[in-house]
């Protein structure tokens, strides 16, 4: 059974710093791209970040640049995701999710699983 | 950045009857390459994460009720619930993967009359 499970979630002060993580089982991690993506309180969903299999194309959603990082450690089935900087905006839910593969393994990018989701709070 | 717009925000649909939902991307997401659209379907119930119901636009995931449907191409596209049940009330996002950002609809959320 495939399973996501994210970590790491808390309040932090305005500029501060969090490091979420995301423990996969199920599936052979290291052979898929994995995204983080964010839903505000009430709100819909914003695409945060992607890498890929060896993390040599990584891509950011315009406002999280310079201040977030993904990584990832295909060893021990682990994404993260540094989160510098914080702004009040940034409070959301965090889901690190699955880009989907057909069956040659050929990605399609639809986010075929998710995890359950960190709450991240800014707020002084 | 391409933006996805849905419409309704909301709808209400009696039990056995059909739901309708639409998703306008401000570019074609079509790829005459691989003649596919680049659109996903994911429904989402209170505290849960989405569930991906349908990607190339028309393509059912696997264990998704066939009552779920996806059509349109280019720039249109619109998910169906064809005989809507109480399970299935939730808010439905569409999906654009075409190129990064990939970004999503604002949502709709489907409510029984």
């Amino acid at each position: 059974e495939v399973q996501l499970v994210e970590s790491g979630g808390g309040l932090v002060q305005p500029g501060g710093s969090l490091r979420l993580s995301c423990a996969v089982s199920g599936f052979t991690f290291s052979t898929y791209w994995m995204n983080w993506v964010r839903q505000a309180p009430g709100k819909g969903l914003e695409w945060v970040a992607n890498m890929n299999q060896d993390a040599s194309e990584i891509y950011y959603v315009d406002s999280v640049k310079g201040r977030f990082t993904i990584s990832r450690d295909n060893t021990n089935n682990l994404l993260y995701l540094q989160m510098n900087s914080l702004r009040a905006d940034d409070t959301a839910v965090y889901f690190c999710a699955r880009d989907s593969q057909d069956s040659s393994g050929n990605r399609h990018a639809a986010l075929d699983s998710w995890g359950q989701g960190t709450l991240v709070t800014v707020s002084s | 950045d391409i933006v996805m717009t849905q419409s309704p925000d909301s709808l209400a649909v009696s039990l056995g009857e059909r739901a309708t939902i639409n998703c306008k991307s401000s570019q074609s997401i079509f790829y005459s390459a691989n003649n596919r659209n680049y659109l996903a379907w994911y429904q989402q119930k209170p505290g849960q994460p989405p569930k991906l119901l349908i990607y190339w636009a028309s393509t059912r995931e696997s264990g998704v009720p066939d009552r779920f449907s996806g059509s349109g191409s280019g720039t249109d596209f619109t998910l169906t619930i064809s005989s809507l049940q109480a399970e299935d009330v939730a808010v439905y996002y569409c999906h654009h993967y075409y190129v990064t950002p990939p970004t999503f609809g604002q949502g709709t959320k489907v409510e029984i009359k």
